[in-house]
C-alpha cells in the first residue's frame, strides 16, 4: 500500500524561508510523479500553487517554488507572509490513472 | 474565468445513492480531463476519480472502486459523480477539479441513518 507522506507540521518566522517536503513510503519521488501543491485555509476550497514539479498557477506569487530534492518533492515559502498560515497538500501521480495526496502540512507563521 | 459549481449533495442514508453534478464554464471543457476529489470532516484530502478529455479512460481509487462511477457530457460541460451503496465513511465534501487547475467550491455528501 503506497503511501504519500509530508510533515505533520512546520513554524516559520514571518520573513523566513521554510521548505515542505513530499515523499513516498517506498521508493524515490522524481518529476515522473507529475507532483502538485495545494494551499488550503479553514473553510475554503484548496487553492492550487504548483503543478508538474514547478510550475506555479495563475496568479501564485513567486516566493513559492516547487523542486525535487533529493528523494522528494518540495514546496519553498521564501519570505513567509502570515496569510501563508495554511494547510499544504501534495498529490503525486501514481501512474495507471491513479493519484494520491500526502497527509498535509499545518503550517504556523509566528 | 474558470468556474465549477457542484451540486446534488445532500443526506442519504447507508446503503443509498446520490448523484453529484460540476458544471464548468471558462475554458474548453472538452480538451481536459476532469477529477473529483473528497474531504472528510476535519480530514485530508482524497483523490476519488479521474475522467479522460472524451470519457473513453476513467479511474477510480479503490476505495469508491465498483460503487462509483464518473462520466462527463462535453455538449452540456458537465461532469458526473454517481455513487452507490454510500458507506459512513462517504461523508466528505466533495470537490470537482480540472485536471492541473482549478477547483470547484465543493458540495457537503452526509451519509447518516
Amino acid at each position: 500500500q503506497t503511501v504519500v507522506t509530508q510533515e505533520p507540521s512546520f513554524s516559520v518566522s514571518p520573513g523566513g524561508t521554510v521548505t515542505l517536503t513530499c515523499g513516498l513510503s517506498s521508493g524515490s519521488v522524481s518529476t515522473s510523479y507529475y507532483p502538485s501543491w495545494y494551499q488550503q485555509t479553514p473553510g475554503q476550497a484548496p487553492r492550487p500553487l504548483i503543478y508538474t514539479t514547478n510550475i506555479r498557477s495563475s496568479g501564485v506569487p513567486d516566493r513559492f517554488s516547487g523542486s525535487i530534492l533529493g528523494n522528494k518533492a518540495a514546496l519553498t515559502i521564501t519570505g513567509a507572509q502570515a496569510d501563508d498560515e495554511s494547510h499544504y497538500y501534495c498529490a503525486l501521480y501514481l501512474g495507471s490513472g491513479i493519484s494520491m495526496f500526502g497527509g498535509g502540512t499545518k503550517v504556523t507563521v509566528l | 474565468q474558470v468556474l465549477l459549481v457542484e451540486s446534488g449533495g445532500g443526506v442519504v442514508q447507508p446503503g443509498g445513492s446520490l448523484r453529484l453534478s460540476c458544471a464548468a464554464s471558462g475554458f474548453t471543457f472538452s480538451t481536459y480531463g476532469m477529477h473529483w476529489v473528497r474531504q472528510a470532516p476535519g480530514k485530508g484530502l482524497e483523490w476519488v476519480a479521474l475522467i479522460s478529455n472524451d470519457g473513453s479512460n476513467k479511474y477510480y481509487a479503490d476505495s469508491v472502486k465498483g460503487r462509483f462511477t464518473i462520466s462527463r457530457d462535453n455538449s452540456w460541460d458537465t461532469v458526473y459523480l454517481q455513487m452507490n451503496s454510500l458507506r459512513g465513511d462517504d461523508t466528505a465534501v466533495y470537490y470537482c477539479v480540472k485536471d492541473a487547475g482549478d477547483w470547484g467550491q465543493g458540495t457537503l455528501v452526509t451519509v447518516s441513518s
